[in-house]
Order: structure tokens, then C-alpha cells, then sequence
């Protein structure tokens, strides 16, 4: 079974700020699910990866597959910002391989 | 695109007593997910179906617990009889295609058992 440990559990950041979080995993995978939880529960796809890195607005993603570790960055931090991500690993071709990081609460104050 | 539908939002129930939780996944997509969100355990996966049919329940945790999916456009978790340990908040999300597709989650069902 993968062991999914993302660091840090919580982050207080000031608006602006550069944001990194950790996601490292046990066993390799096929893909990595990058998750952001709103604070009124909500669950929204951030990234699907497998390889290098993606980017989408000021979020950036990177996985390292040899060193079995993801990151997710924030650039220019704002308060809506504010929430909980949530790495998920997908191990071998189907979904049920799917094993979540127990999230990092993040919270921008401006 | 409605995106994915769950209902109730909201269930109070009483131990003992049937819940049945309900989803409605995005038209079009063939893989639906059930999972359950604690604060103990974060979130985990229950069961999965792909084109209705189920693949992997070993996430469910008990006998209590039952899923269906009749046909493309609906789902449904059961637990019967609910204790108050299954207080959870319930997710459906849904795909289309790959595995490594995004998947579309609903707002999800907070259940409360007394």
C-alpha cells in the first residue's frame, strides 16, 4: 500500500509570498493528483501528473518520479488562496490505486 | 454542464436507522467514484465503477455499506444500519476516459449519525 505524507500540515503565509508544498510517496505510481478543498468543502482538480511539471496561473506543479516526490507552488500568494490541498497518488492504471495525503491547510493573510 | 449533483447536501439521521446517499455524475462521463472524508482519516476511497459497473469495493468498509449504479447518469451509497462512527462528509466524482483524467467532484453529503 502507498504511504502518502504531505509537508507541511499547516502553512500561514502573508499575501504575496511564495508557497511550497511537499507531497512525497512509498511506492512508484502512474500519476499524481494535485486537490484544493475550499473552506465551504468544495473539491476542485488542480493537476494530473506524471512527468516534469505543469502550470496553470500562478500554481505550478513538479513531480519527480525517481526521488518518488511532488510539490505544488503558489506564486504571488492571496487570501483566496486559502485551502486545503491535497496530493493524491494513482498506483498502477486504475483509479483504485488512488491514496490521498492527509492535506496541508494553507492560510494567505493579507 | 450541471456538473456533479449529490443529495441530500445535509443528513441527520439516527443510529440504526437506513441513509441512502445519491449522485448524478456529468453526462458523458464513464467512471464514478464514491469517497468518505474524515477528519481522522482525510479522504478516503470507497468504491469506484466504470461504465456502471463496479471494480473495486475493498474500500468499503463494512458489510453496512452497499453501492449501486443502475445506469450512466446515477449512483447510490447505502448504509444500513448507520452508526455514528459513519459520520463523514460523502464525495461522488466522476471522469471521463483515462485513469489519468481529471476527476470532477461533487459538493458532497455531510452525514451526521446520532
Amino acid at each position: 500500500k502507498n504511504e502518502v505524507e504531505q509537508s507541511p500540515q499547516n502553512l500561514t503565509a502573508q499575501e504575496g509570498e511564495f508557497i511550497t508544498i511537499n507531497c512525497s510517496y512509498s511506492v512508484g505510481i502512474s500519476a499524481l493528483h494535485w486537490l484544493q478543498q475550499h473552506p465551504g468543502g468544495g473539491i476542485v482538480s488542480l493537476f494530473m501528473l506524471s512527468s516534469g511539471k505543469k502550470k496553470h496561473g500562478r500554481l505550478i506543479a513538479t513531480i519527480n518520479i525517481q526521488e518518488k516526490h511532488s510539490s505544488l507552488h503558489i506564486t504571488a500568494s492571496h487570501p483566496r488562496d486559502s485551502a486545503v490541498y491535497i496530493c493524491a497518488a494513482l498506483s498502477g492504471g486504475g483509479a483504485d490505486g488512488l491514496t490521498f495525503g492527509k492535506g496541508t491547510h494553507l492560510i494567505i493573510q493579507p | 454542464d450541471a456538473g456533479v449533483i449529490q443529495s441530500p447536501r445535509h443528513e441527520v439521521t439516527e443510529m440504526g436507522q437506513e441513509v441512502t446517499l445519491r449522485c448524478k455524475p456529468i453526462s458523458g462521463h464513464n467512471s464514478l467514484f464514491w469517497y468518505r472524508q474524515t477528519m481522522m482519516r482525510g479522504l478516503e476511497l470507497l468504491i469506484y465503477f466504470n461504465n456502471n459497473v463496479p471494480i473495486d469495493d475493498s474500500g468499503m468498509p463494512e458489510d453496512r455499506f452497499s453501492a449501486k449504479m443502475p445506469n450512466a447518469s446515477f449512483s447510490t451509497l447505502k448504509i444500513q444500519p448507520s452508526e455514528p462512527r459513519d459520520s463523514a462528509v460523502y464525495f461522488c466524482a466522476s471522469l471521463a476516459g483515462s485513469a489519468h483524467n481529471e476527476q470532477f467532484f461533487g459538493p458532497g453529503t455531510r452525514l451526521t449519525v446520532l
